[in-house]
């Protein structure tokens, strides 16, 4: 069984290019979370989403950020017109009903 | 709304010695769970607490949920240099489908 895949896993961009970080969930499971990681920082929390709908926005950014998770396809994590504070890592995680979370490796943003 | 606490932020330990990080709630908890991020990994799910007073073992580890479910410990005996890595708890309360947030999470150094 695959765990979570999250691609790319690593990410170069320029200034006010956009940046498309995309998330596959462990097969049978409907919860997907994003969130963000600064170097030796914790995890903060973006979004929660379910099947096609956003459950929990509270902590993305409500400009250039947005989130979906289309009833087909993973879960896509879009950032438009990033700036260099935008560089963090991305982690994506899944759970089932259960709650346990299962994260992927992450996507490595580097904003020039 | 909930404040959870996890302290220390950091800690050394030399190889053998025990080590016990804390997660401190302000309110009464449905369930804990706890991860491991090893250093440029990603997080583990490593155990989840729900019952009040619950005492968990994993070999070296040993998990303890409070009784009044506000409070929750992981604690390492005999460290080793695998045990490296930061140590986060992700406290849940009850009603329904919620964002998970993570505690910020005690970064562990084991010195050989």
């Amino acid at each position: 069984n695959a765990g979570v895949m999250q691609n790319p896993r690593h990410l170069v961009r320029r200034r006010g290019q956009e940046a498309r970080l995309r998330c596959s969930p462990m097969k049978g499971h409907s919860h997907v979370y994003w969130y963000r990681q600064l170097p030796e920082e914790g995890l903060k929390f973006m979004v929660y989403l379910q099947k096609e709908n956003i459950i929990d926005e509270s902590g993305m950014p409500k400009e250039r950020f947005s989130a979906e998770f289309p009833k087909e396809g993973p879960s896509i994590l879009r950032i438009q017109q990033v700036v260099r504070g935008d560089s963090a890592a991305y982690f994506c995680a899944s759970s089932s009903d259960t709650g346990e979370l299962f994260f992927g490796e992450g996507s490595r943003l580097t904003v020039l | 709304g909930q404040q959870v606490m996890q302290i220390p932020q950091y800690q050394h330990v030399q190889e053998g010695e025990d080590f016990t990080t804390y997660c401190n709630s302000s309110t009464t908890l449905s369930n804990i769970q706890w991860y491991k991020q090893r250093p440029g990994g990603h997080p583990v799910f490593l155990i989840q607490l729900v019952k009040s007073g619950e005492v968990k073992k994993q070999k070296r580890l040993t998990f303890q949920f409070g009784e009044a479910k506000k409070n929750s410990s992981l604690h390492i005996t005999a460290t080793q240099t695998t045990d490296v890595g930061t140590y986060f708890c992700a406290p849940r309360n009850s009603g329904g489908y919620q964002k998970v947030t993570f505690g910020t999470g005690t970064k562990l150094q084991v010195i050989p």
